[in-house]
């Protein structure tokens, strides 16, 4: 089955204990994206990957670091949480940008 | 930065009748419009898109039309249901990225 999958679903951490969330597609898509998600904000964009060992920031990228070292993964790491860092968090990945298919959430809670 | 604004930010019909949801974009260049449903708790899915070398896009109850001179594009939700009350996004191409509208919360109510 062709899916984007997150994990944890859910964390709740305490601020600056360093935390990653991974994301892995198993579509061969060369894009990958990493947004949150606000109340009133929408979807916003914090990184980005185009292919392996290329990424870029999106609107949001304070506070976070990406790597793409594999085709299939990318992970969001938060070197030093912060509470304003709380969120819903959403991979997504595209064959080329346009049509993003979504990973199911994680919702972190940075206390 | 923000290039997409959507109107209205919320929306209550009745079941069967139509809903509208616009969004306005800033860059003439931008040739690709998706729109996302987002249900309670779940994640966003693409319901329909359209690229600019067309006009409208139907599929049964959901349609896309897009105004290139204007620079808006539209979702229209024809005999509306209860299932369809969800948030909908839409999003217009920023480089080799998308940007998202904040999202209307539809309400379809019996």
């Amino acid at each position: 089955e062709a899916q984007v999958t997150q994990n944890p679903r859910y964390l709740i951490t305490v601020t600056g204990k360093k935390l990653t969330v991974t994301c892995s597609q198993n579509m061969n898509h060369e894009y990958m994206s990493w947004y949150r998600q606000d109340p009133g904000l929408g979807l916003r964009q914090i990184y980005y990957s185009m292919n392996v060992e290329v990424t870029d920031k999106g609107d949001v990228p304070e506070g976070y670091k990406v790597s793409r070292k594999e085709k299939r993964n990318f992970p969001l790491i938060l070197e030093s949480p912060s509470p304003n860092q709380t969120s819903l968090y959403f991979c997504a990945s595209s064959h080329q940008w346009d049509t993003q298919y979504f990973g199911p959430g994680t919702r972190l809670t940075v206390l | 930065g923000e290039n997409v604004e959507q109107h209205p930010s919320t929306l209550s019909v009745q079941e069967g009748d139509s809903a509208v949801i616009k969004c306005t974009y800033s860059d003439s260049a931008s040739n690709y419009f998706p729109w996302y449903k987002q249900e309670l708790g779940k994640r966003p899915q693409l319901i329909i898109d359209i690229r600019s070398n067309v006009g409208e896009k139907k599929d049964q109850r959901i349609a896309v039309t897009l105004n290139k001179t204007a620079k808006h594009f539209s979702l229209h939700i024809t005999e509306t249901q209860p299932e369809d009350s969800a948030v909908y996004f839409c999003a217009a191409p920023r480089g080799y990225a998308l940007n998202f509208g904040k999202g209307t919360s539809l309400l379809v109510t019996p």
